[in-house]
């Protein structure tokens, strides 16, 4: 089993919609979960920072831990095509290295 | 906003060539690191570098890398002979603090013929 599982998509979706964005982890560990987006040919962009278990909020952006389930999610509402790029859920022990999911292709189309 | 810059922004080499990435990390950051991510892969941990030792390094992170801070502002991670499995995007991250976020930079293509 691998240690971070995530859909690699793509994910098409319509301007304006909801977007639903899961990683799944084996190792219970893990304490702080992280967002990033990745345009092609760029750096990963910090998007939400969570610690333990909880939701946490930023404009159009939600984050949610469940570390009971094992299970992160990262929601966006009311979706852009800017928004379009790669999105990867990252997790890490304490302070030391981040595990990476393979990313999540979303495009959002006009 | 600050942010970590990586030179140069793509490297060709011929393998067996020794390559020098630079990065310059936010400036009050004291936690640094290399990431790499192999085309259509995901981003894999090489190596955290705090107080001017190394912290960490993956089992990729092998006798041909080597990093090092040569000044108080730039961050390199060397491959000393390079192979053409070494052909990925290379990235610096640096952080603040150890509760804090980590920050990427842009990174280098690095393309070993």
């Amino acid at each position: 089993q691998k240690e971070v599982e995530q859909d690699p998509g793509p994910l098409s979706v319509p301007e304006g919609a909801i977007v639903s964005l899961n990683c799944t982890y084996s190792n219970s560990a893990f304490q702080y979960f992280m967002w990033y987006r990745q345009y092609s040919r760029k750096g990963p962009e910090l998007l939400m920072y969570t610690y333990s278990s909880g939701n946490k909020e930023d404009g159009r952006f939600t984050a949610q831990v469940d570390k009971s389930s094992k299970y992160i999610s990262l929601f966006i509402r009311d979706s852009q095509p800017s928004d379009s790029a790669t999105y990867l859920c990252a997790m890490s022990r304490n302070t030391d290295k981040l595990i990476f999911g393979t990313g999540t292709r979303l495009q959002v189309f006009p | 906003e600050p942010e970590v810059t990586q030179t140069p922004s793509h490297q060709v080499t011929q393998m067996g060539q020794e390559v020098i990435l630079r990065c310059v990390p936010i400036s009050n950051h004291l936690y640094f690191y290399w990431y790499r991510q192999i085309l259509g892969q995901k981003v894999e941990f090489l190596v955290s570098f705090y107080n001017n030792e190394i912290s960490e390094k993956s089992e990729i992170f092998d006798d041909q890398f080597s990093v090092e801070r040569p000044d108080g502002s730039n961050f390199t991670l060397k491959i000393r002979s390079t192979k053409l499995e070494d052909s990925a995007m290379y990235f610096c991250a640096s952080r603040e603090s150890v509760l804090s976020p980590l920050h990427f930079g842009n990174g280098t293509r690095l393309t070993v013929t």
